[in-house]
């Protein structure tokens, strides 16, 4: 899978929209980016994840550039909740997603009441 | 709740030691995979298995094994465990209709933390 590259850590207000960026200048076609998050003390849990174009779900919006050279995860009204290490993975689906999850470091992200 | 069940929760052991981790997927999943999360190596992928047959292998070492049964649970077995297999070790499953083209999402345990002493 292609190599993503995140910020260590970012900081926010609760209720104020927090965008977490993500470069992968080396992703391929078949690529998917996907985003997870691990609260403390749990197991990674699904964000959302796109191909080319702009995604929203209940949790969260994914904005896709247009060369998809990078993406940004968009959490538009953070909580205190939504302290947590934020992943940015791409998995190459082509060969029918065999390979399982390739986690980086990803962005710690610190909310403040 | 994700709907993966990991069972147990805690498990201190000795070294030199075997285990079992046990996982039960999201009902109608027939992908699981199994990661180890250690503080030095992340969050790590070891092995994927799809409708009872392994599909893939990542970074799981020889004294590692798994299986997946006909009712689709998993469990990861640890043999001779040394004090650096201390981690924590998550199940996640997936629809993941294979050949498809299209990804789907991955649903994680909440882990089974394994102590080696």
């Amino acid at each position: 899978d292609a190599k993503t590259t995140q910020p260590n850590s970012m900081e926010s207000n609760e209720e104020e929209p927090v965008h977490l960026p993500c470069n992968h200048s080396t992703i391929s076609g078949t690529d998917y980016i996907h985003w997870y998050r691990q609260l403390p003390s749990q197991g990674p849990e699904y964000v959302i994840h796109g191909l080319t174009s702009n995604v929203n779900n209940r949790m969260a919006s994914l904005a896709i550039a247009e060369d998809r050279k990078s993406s940004t995860l968009i959490l538009h009204r953070a909580t205190l909740r939504d302290a947590a290490v934020y992943y940015c993975i791409l998995r190459d689906y082509s060969g029918g997603g065999a390979d399982g999850l390739t986690f980086g470091k990803g962005t710690h992200l610190i909310i403040q009441p | 709740d994700s709907g993966v069940t990991q069972t147990p929760k805690h498990l201190i052991t000795a070294t030199g030691q075997r285990v079992t981790l046990r996982c039960s997927p999201r009902s109608g999943d027939l992908s699981v995979y199994w990661y180890q999360q250690s503080l030095d190596q992340g969050l790590q992928f070891l092995i994927h298995y799809y409708n009872g047959e392994e599909r893939a292998k990542g970074n799981i070492l020889e004294r590692f094994s798994a299986q997946q049964f006909p009712d689709l649970h998993s469990e990861l077995n640890l043999s001779s465990l040394e004090l650096g297999d201390s981690a924590l070790y998550f199940c996640a499953s997936s629809v993941a209709t294979e050949g498809a083209g299209v990804d789907t999402e991955a649903f994680f345990g909440q882990g089974t933390r394994l102590t080696v002493v």
